[in-house]
């Protein structure tokens, strides 16, 4: 069965960078893309990128050009998400989702990672 | 960026009843649209996609419809599992994919 398997919370001082992880199982990882999705509490749902597993092109939510960098490695099925240059207000669950299309975003999304809490707070 | 609105934001109703959520994008979005159930704590459930298409596993009481600028997610009779936040999600436009604010279904 497909699963996506997040790393663990953190918690992060304003101006530091964060990486979360998403292994992916039970699937050909390169023959999909990763989704980024954060979501704020008590708050809705942000989308904030793609990467192909195929072959990494990425696209990014403008609002995150500059700060933010997808990456995965094909050998051990993992996406990963960066973040650089923390602010409170990235304070977020961050969420990877599997997308159906592995050479452009379909931007929907059948199975997603449990969630990383990232806290922002000096 | 394409705006995505959700009426109502808040939405009491019985087990039983029949509930309609509506989607409204700021332009054309074709049928570029997904539809999610999430529950506190817990990750976001793909219900409907292509605006109309019911996700596998996914119960025959939700269905979809709409297009271009209108949607909307129907639950035909209300169960106890129902009652969570709704999320419409436009995918026509990369710059970028943008959910809606969430409709919250709670007991009434």
């Amino acid at each position: 069965q497909v699963q996506l398997v997040q790393s663990g919370a953190e918690v992060k001082k304003p101006g530091a960078s964060v990486k979360v992880s998403c292994k992916a199982s039970g699937y050909t990882f390169t023959s999909y893309g990763i989704s980024w999705v954060r979501q704020a509490p008590g708050q809705g749902l942000e989308w904030m990128g793609w990467i192909s597993a195929y072959n990494g092109n990425t696209n990014y939510a403008q609002k995150l050009q500059g700060r933010v960098t997808m990456t995965t490695d094909t050998s051990t099925s993992t996406a990963y998400m960066e973040l650089r240059s923390l602010r409170s207000d990235d304070t977020a669950v961050y969420y990877c989702a599997r997308d159906p299309q592995a050479l452009y975003s379909s931007g929907w999304y059948g199975y997603w990672g449990q969630g990383t809490l990232v806290t922002v707070s000096s | 960026d394409i705006q995505m609105t959700q009426s109502p934001s808040t939405l009491s109703a019985s087990v039983g009843d029949r509930v309609t959520i509506t989607c409204r994008a700021s332009q054309s979005i074709s049928s570029w649209l997904a539809w999610y159930q999430q529950k506190p704590g817990k990750a976001p459930k793909l219900l409907i996609y292509k605006a109309s298409s019911l996700e596998s596993g996914v119960p025959s009481r939700f269905s979809g419809s709409g297009s271009g600028t209108e949607f909307t997610l129907t639950i035909s009779s209300l169960q106890p599992d129902d009652f969570a936040t709704y999320y419409c999600q436009q995918y026509n436009s990369y710059s970028p994919f943008t959910f809606g604010p969430g409709t919250k279904v709670d007991i009434k």
